[in-house]
């Protein structure tokens, strides 16, 4: 079973740009959350979508969105670009079958983003 | 929002040797999950202790959750178990919140 892919796995941005991260989850996981790392604020949760809706935020501005497809690929979008945007984001999925947080969660490999 | 300290925040080891990491919280938590973070940047799941003890080999878990607490025990570490172990609990609003984590390098 293929694991969890995002795509790209770098990027440089300048700030005031857009971006737009995916993610394929595992087949068959219906729920797919998305985490920000930073040096200076650790693991964050973004939000989860399940079945193609967003189910829990963390908290992150409304510059930081999400949408999850019918086949579960979700992406995330982060308007107006910061320099504290910087990070390393992961993806995460499971089967939700427990409800959030108590799901085993398989994470992607993360794509690192630097804004200039 | 519930507070959260993970302890040591660094620790060397030398292959062989045994550890036990500690997480403490300010009240009581949900969905208390381990994992671990490889030097490469890849997390994985290591255990779902809301409460009780589980082991999965060289590793166990233990949540003591009336005191507020969860352990991770590593015994006869490897070069292979260096990175950075993190707990997660579910707080209010379903939110999930990562503690700051603790940085392990084994020594071969």
């Amino acid at each position: 079973k293929a694991g969890v892919t995002q795509t790209p796995r770098y990027l440089i941005k300048t700030r005031g740009q857009q971006v737009t991260l995916s993610c394929s989850p595992i087949s068959g996981h219906r729920s797919v959350s998305w985490y920000q790392q930073t040096p200076g604020q650790g693991l964050q949760f973004l939000f989860e979508y399940f079945s193609e809706t967003q189910r829990n935020k963390g908290n992150f501005p409304g510059r930081f969105s999400g949408r999850q497809f019918s086949n579960s690929r979700s992406e995330m979008n982060v308007s107006t670009l910061e320099l504290g945007d910087s990070a390393l984001y992961l993806c995460a999925s499971s089967t939700a079958l427990q409800g959030a947080g108590a799901d085993t969660q398989y994470f992607g490999p993360g794509t690192r983003l630097t804004v200039l | 929002g519930i507070q959260v300290e993970q302890s040591p925040p660094d620790l060397i080891l030398q292959e062989g040797a045994n550890s036990t990491l500690r997480c403490n919280f300010s009240d009581s938590v949900n969905n208390l999950q381990w994992f671990h973070q490889n030097p490469w940047g890849q997390l994985i799941n290591l255990f779902y202790i809301p409460s009780g003890t589980k082991q999965n080999g060289r590793l166990s878990a233990t949540t003591v959750a009336t005191e507020r607490y969860s352990l991770l025990y590593i015994s006869s570490s490897q070069t292979t178990d260096s990175g950075v172990y993190f707990c997660r609990y579910m707080e209010y609003g379903n939110k999930l919140v990562f503690g700051a984590g603790t940085i392990l390098r084994v020594k071969s």
